[in-house]
């Protein structure tokens, strides 16, 4: 499986944006780009995913580098809720390892008040 | 999207015993997982939980130490057997919603002494 690279830790302030790089550079055509996080004592949840475009929800933004080996999450206002890890996935379209997650050790971001 | 409950939120047993864990959702599902995640460690896959079929175990789980019952489309079940402190864990149910996101269970801590 094709594996991605996270700092180990970020810190950020309250409302203020966050960037989370991730890279992926064996990533291949048919990957998508999935972001999970786990607040404390709670079980992952999705946050958003994209193939190629950049994508954009009620939760985050997702960038998407042009030729896919990297991405970076954006919280565009960060909340003391947002500290949690965030696990950025490759996950095959297809495939005998099509619904599987693959989790790499993530990003522990803290916010400070 | 889905709601996962799982029973037991979380235990103490004792060396040598097993413990079933229980993970009901409420809807229908086709794809159910089970993960485990060591203390201070990322998720890792145990199995997928087939329903009318047999489990697929990743590498280095099998069936004798953990078997997974699926009897219909919203719920599941995994068996830690002849349990020993290394088995000490937090274990998650998951769910493949029909946007293929996964949505988890909030996990059941297990103590082994």
């Amino acid at each position: 499986d094709a594996k991605t690279t996270q700092p180990n830790s970020m810190e950020s302030n309250e409302e203020e944006p966050v960037h989370l790089p991730c890279n992926h550079s064996t990533i291949s055509g048919t990957d998508y780009i999935h972001w999970y996080r786990q607040l404390p004592s709670q079980g992952p949840e999705y946050v958003i995913h994209g193939l190629t475009s950049n994508v954009n929800n009620r939760m985050a933004s997702l960038a998407i580098a042009e030729d896919r080996k990297s991405s970076t999450l954006i919280l565009h206002r960060a909340t003391l809720r947002d500290a949690a890890v965030y696990y950025c996935i490759l996950r095959p379209a297809g495939g005998t390892s099509y619904g599987k997650l693959t989790f790499g050790q993530g990003t522990i971001l803290t916010v400070h008040p | 999207s889905a709601v996962i409950s799982q029973k037991p939120s979380r235990d103490i047993c004792q060396r040598g015993t097993s413990l079933t864990i229980q993970c009901q959702v409420d809807s229908q599902v086709t794809m159910m997982f089970w993960y485990r995640q060591q203390p201070g460690q990322s998720l890792t896959l145990i199995a997928t939980a087939n329903q009318g079929s047999e489990a697929t175990y990743e590498s280095g789980f099998v069936i004798d130490k953990f078997p997974i019952s699926r009897p219909n489309l919203t719920f599941s079940t995994l068996t830690v057997s002849n349990m020993s402190p290394e088995d000490s864990s937090i274990y998650l149910c998951s769910v493949q919603e029909p946007s293929n996101v996964l949505t988890f269970g909030a996990g059941s801590r297990l103590t082994v002494l």
